[in-house]
């Protein structure tokens, strides 16, 4: 058990619809990370948040929006979706801000029909 | 562009039989290079990380190496559990790990 919690393990939504995922970092990480993992692309960085602040940006799109909060636990928003957004997206946690071992919750696997 | 490159893609083994897996990279700014298992439906699980060339890790019957461009990762007599897909993340100068399509290795009794 990595101490990574995400909510929920399984959303099935239709396109067009918004969702939020949700991820409770290990107790005393500061660094929460969002990936998006599909069986073509492998895990895609997205976002990160260091301490309730941005840090680092990657390919996420403009619909996707993400924040985290002053306990520390993070929200990945997802709109007007589409079927190509069908993936699994993993938050992973780590102590620094800079890269060192990240620990990775279990993931949310979203379909979009 | 930073870039990771891990063959081969899929590897089958039969228990005893070592190999090693290969993870390529130009990552601007390098900030380590880490290594993860995955298996299906879960999250990748931290093994290693290497911060310089030379630098070896071991674990159980895994060894991983570094050189400036590229990373091995050693398999000694597999087991049947030891079948998962193996990650490769470089650390980029942005603070973020930078994936591989990994290795998917089965390990035949």
């Amino acid at each position: 058990d990595s101490g990574v919690t995400q909510t929920p393990k399984h959303l099935i939504t239709a396109t067009g619809q918004r969702v939020t995922l949700r991820c409770s970092p290990r107790s005393g990480d500061l660094s929460v990370y969002w990936y998006q993992q599909s069986l073509d692309q492998g895990l895609q960085f997205l976002i990160q948040y260091y301490n309730g602040e941005e840090r680092a940006k990657g390919n996420i799109l403009e619909r996707f929006s993400a924040q985290q909060f002053p306990d520390l636990h993070s929200e990945l928003n997802l709109s007007s979706l589409e079927l190509g957004d069908s993936a699994l997206y993993f938050c992973a946690s780590s102590v620094e801000r800079l890269p060192g071992p990240l620990h990775f919750g279990n993931g949310t696997r979203l379909t979009v029909t | 562009e930073d870039q990771v490159t891990q063959s081969p893609e899929a590897l089958r083994l039969q228990e005893g039989e070592s190999s090693s897996l290969n993870c390529s990279y130009t990552v601007s700014g390098l900030r380590g290079l880490f290594w993860y298992r995955q298996d299906p439906g879960k999250g990748p699980e931290f093994l290693f990380t290497l911060y310089s060339a030379g630098e070896e890790k071991e674990k159980e019957r895994l060894k991983a190496t570094l050189t400036k461009k590229e990373s091995f990762l050693h398999i000694t007599a597999p087991k049947p559990e030891d079948s998962a897909t193996y990650l490769c993340a470089p650390g980029g100068s942005q603070g973020n790990l930078i994936f591989g399509k990994g290795t998917k290795l089965s390990v035949k009794p």
